[in-house]
């Protein structure tokens, strides 16, 4: 079965400071991997996705994520953080192909301080 | 825009009511899902559909069903509300296309209390 583990619960970090949250992933073969972001009192927006191909992705709002096969990660990075990205982080797994079911992290909460 | 909506933000019932989720999405989107959220837990997939009248339990069906009679709506059910069942509702959508698991687009939420 399919699994997310996302190691940090809590990240504060100062604003203009980079940023990576971690994402380690359980899966047979290469899946499709996803980020996520929710703001307070909002549903959950997609950063990025990675389905294939250039393993460095790129995605909205300045994040990006790099594809590790080898270390089952596919971590998010931003290099430099403002104080509008303080919100909660979901990283997913899905299986190619196949039905929809994604399995979702259990989510870094960012708190940027001025 | 894409846009998937759920008929209340916040919600309060009580004990043995049953409690309907309502569901929109105007992608016209196969696939739609309905999770809840809970500190600590992430997103548990409770029931998704594939099609019109087609569903498939997720990962804590127990207590929900579901009723998906139109593409755009789908409608997550408490049989009998229990407070163990207070928590954040999300619904999801997504298209069905080749290759499978395309990102999923979420409502904004429904806060449900169960008193």
């Amino acid at each position: 079965a399919q699994s997310v583990t996302q190691p940090d619960i809590h990240i504060t970090v100062s604003e203009g400071a980079s940023l990576e949250l971690r994402c380690n992933y359980s899966y047979g073969a290469t899946p499709y991997l996803f980020w996520y972001v929710q703001s307070p009192g909002q549903g959950l927006q997609l950063l990025l996705k990675y389905f294939s191909g250039d393993t460095l992705v790129q995605g909205i709002k300045g994040f990006e994520a790099e594809f590790k096969r080898s270390q089952s990660s596919f971590n998010l990075r931003k290099p430099s953080v403002h104080w509008s990205d303080a919100a909660e982080y979901f990283c997913a797994v899905g299986a190619p192909g196949g039905y929809q079911k994604v399995t979702f992290g259990i989510g870094t909460k960012l708190q940027v301080i001025p | 825009d894409v846009k998937v909506t759920q008929s209340s933000r916040y919600l309060v019932k009580r004990t043995g009511e049953k409690v309907f989720l309502e569901c929109v999405q105007d992608m016209d989107h196969e696939n739609m899902f309905w999770y809840r959220q809970d500190p600590g837990l992430g997103l548990r997939l409770i029931y998704f559909s594939y099609d019109v009248k087609m569903k498939e339990k997720g990962d804590i069906p127990e207590g929900y069903s579901v009723s998906r009679e139109k593409k755009e709506r789908f409608s997550l059910i408490l049989e009998s509300a229990s407070t163990n069942q207070t928590s954040m509702y999300l619904c999801a959508s997504s298209p069905l296309l080749e290759g499978g698991n395309q990102p999923q687009h979420f409502g904004d939420g429904t806060r449900l209390s169960i008193l």
